[in-house]
């Protein structure tokens, strides 16, 4: 059975930090893509970014360019999304999600981290 | 590339048939994907390359449609379908549109 995990999600202050991490099993995580992608409240869904099943290729939404990185140790079939110099818009539920192919939609998904910018 | 769905909620008793639409800014050739989610839940992959079902979902749901308009089309809802729609073009990258919410009328 996949299952995608993601932990590390919290309450942060503006300008701050924060790396979620995604524990992929049930599947060769090495053989797959994956991508990150978040909701705020209320609202609907953003890419982010995405990573190839080696990590050699990564791709970043405008909106977080340059803050966030994605990245993957595929010994630990991990996927993580370092987030920088966070701000309030950064409020979302964000999910990691597996391609079902290389560059196809997400055919399955974690449960989401709650992450809360706020003072 | 900018996804626009429509119309933004759809008022439908069960047993009806839903029809919902995708219009890309550009050609997004077959590579458009609809996602169902329900409240408090992940998005759930229902159509892959505008009219390919993922696994396990039933065949009321079809998708349809080329280059810049494409439909999803739910042939008679069932109870567990009222939830909101997206579509996701993967041409160029990945971007979604902003949903289409399935209600009970």
């Amino acid at each position: 059975e996949v299952q995608l995990l993601e932990s590390g999600g919290g309450l942060v202050q503006p300008g701050g930090s924060l790396r979620l991490s995604c524990a992929a099993s049930g599947f060769t995580f090495s053989s797959y893509g994956m991508n990150w992608v978040r909701q705020a409240p209320g609202k609907g869904l953003e890419f982010l970014s995405a990573i190839s099943s080696d990590g050699s290729r990564t791709y970043y939404a405008d909106s977080v360019k340059g803050r966030f990185t994605i990245s993957r140790d595929n010994s630990k079939n991990m996927l993580y999304l370092q987030m920088n110099s966070l701000t309030a818009e950064d409020t979302a539920i964000y999910y990691c999600a597996k391609e079902r192919g290389h560059r196809q939609p997400c055919d399955y998904w974690g449960q989401g981290a709650l992450v809360t910018v706020s003072p | 590339i900018v996804l626009t769905q429509s119309p933004a909620t759809l008022s439908l008793s069960p047993g009806e048939r839903a029809t919902l639409s995708c219009r890309a800014s550009q050609s997004v050739s077959s590579y458009l994907a609809w996602y169902q989610q329900k409240p408090g839940q992940a998005p759930r992959l229902l159509i892959y390359d505008t009219s390919n079902r993922a696994t396990g979902i039933p065949a009321r749901f079809s998708g349809s449609g080329s280059g810049t308009d494409f439909t999803l089309t739910i042939s008679s809802l069932e109870p567990e379908d009222f939830a909101v729609y997206y579509c996701q073009q993967r041409s160029d990258w990945w971007t979604f549109g902003q949903g289409t919410k399935v209600e009970i009328k």
